[in-house]
């Protein structure tokens, strides 16, 4: 159980293009859904949480109207990166949280989604 | 402020017993949790403590002492495999998770 995916796993774009990455609770449905980012050989940062038919909470420092965030349903968060440019790219890692009696607050990970805007 | 320390690296031998060690100073606390995670990938789960003692699950436990603040993650006959970065993180009174910088453990032959 706790199984959580994410596609793309891999992508490369123009920039001035926008990516979205999708973020599926496979097995379990998600309270709350959180983005990281995490570039090379630095810790993870967290960008926003999210929960289900909410507004996303995001991080200082994060820009609201770059990295668009949607939790449309208990089971897929979906981040947009509007107009990417080359800074933009890095690992983004979604993590989903249960929050009930049986798995309680415990975050899973997706595998990861490589963006490199070009 | 709240904080993680755990330290930058650390370096073992296969076969052998290596234990790293996580303090925190947080607002509140709803647990602690250990991932591990290796190079490119993301984090996987290893452990969650939210009482105080030794929780085992197979070369892995996992030791809390929420009045010293202190956790450890101790890993037993080490395998090549092992060698990843060990994240502490510490759920705060607003269930927030904050993140240590995490732990890069280096396995020799």
């Amino acid at each position: 159980g706790a199984v959580v995916s994410q596609h793309p796993s891999w992508v490369i774009c123009k920039s001035g293009t926008s990516v979205k990455i999708e973020c599926r609770s496979l097995d379990f449905q998600a309270t709350t859904m959180f983005w990281y980012r995490q570039f090379p050989k630095q810790s993870l940062m967290l960008m926003a949480t999210s929960n289900e038919g909410s507004k996303a909470t995001y991080e200082q420092g994060v820009e609201k109207d770059k990295f668009l965030i949607n939790h449309a349903s208990l089971t897929l968060s979906t981040l947009t990166v509007t107009s990417a440019h080359p800074e933009d790219s890095s690992f983004y890692i979604c993590s989903a949280r249960a929050g009930d009696s049986l798995m309680g607050e415990t975050q899973y990970f997706g595998p990861g989604t490589r963006l490199l805007v070009l | 402020g709240q904080n993680i320390d755990q330290p930058t690296e650390m370096t073992a031998t296969e076969g052998a017993i290596v234990q790293i060690n996580c303090t925190y100073q947080t607002s509140g606390f709803n647990g602690l949790f250990w991932y591990q995670q290796h190079a490119g990938e993301a984090p996987t789960f290893l452990s969650y403590n939210v009482l105080d003692g030794l929780e085992e699950k197979g070369r892995f436990s996992s030791f809390l002492s929420r009045s010293k603040g202190y956790s450890y993650l101790l890993l037993k006959e080490l395998q090549m495999k092992d060698s990843a970065s060990y994240l502490c993180a510490v759920m705060d009174s607003n269930y927030q998770l904050i993140w240590g910088a995490g732990t890069k453990l280096i396995i020799k032959p």
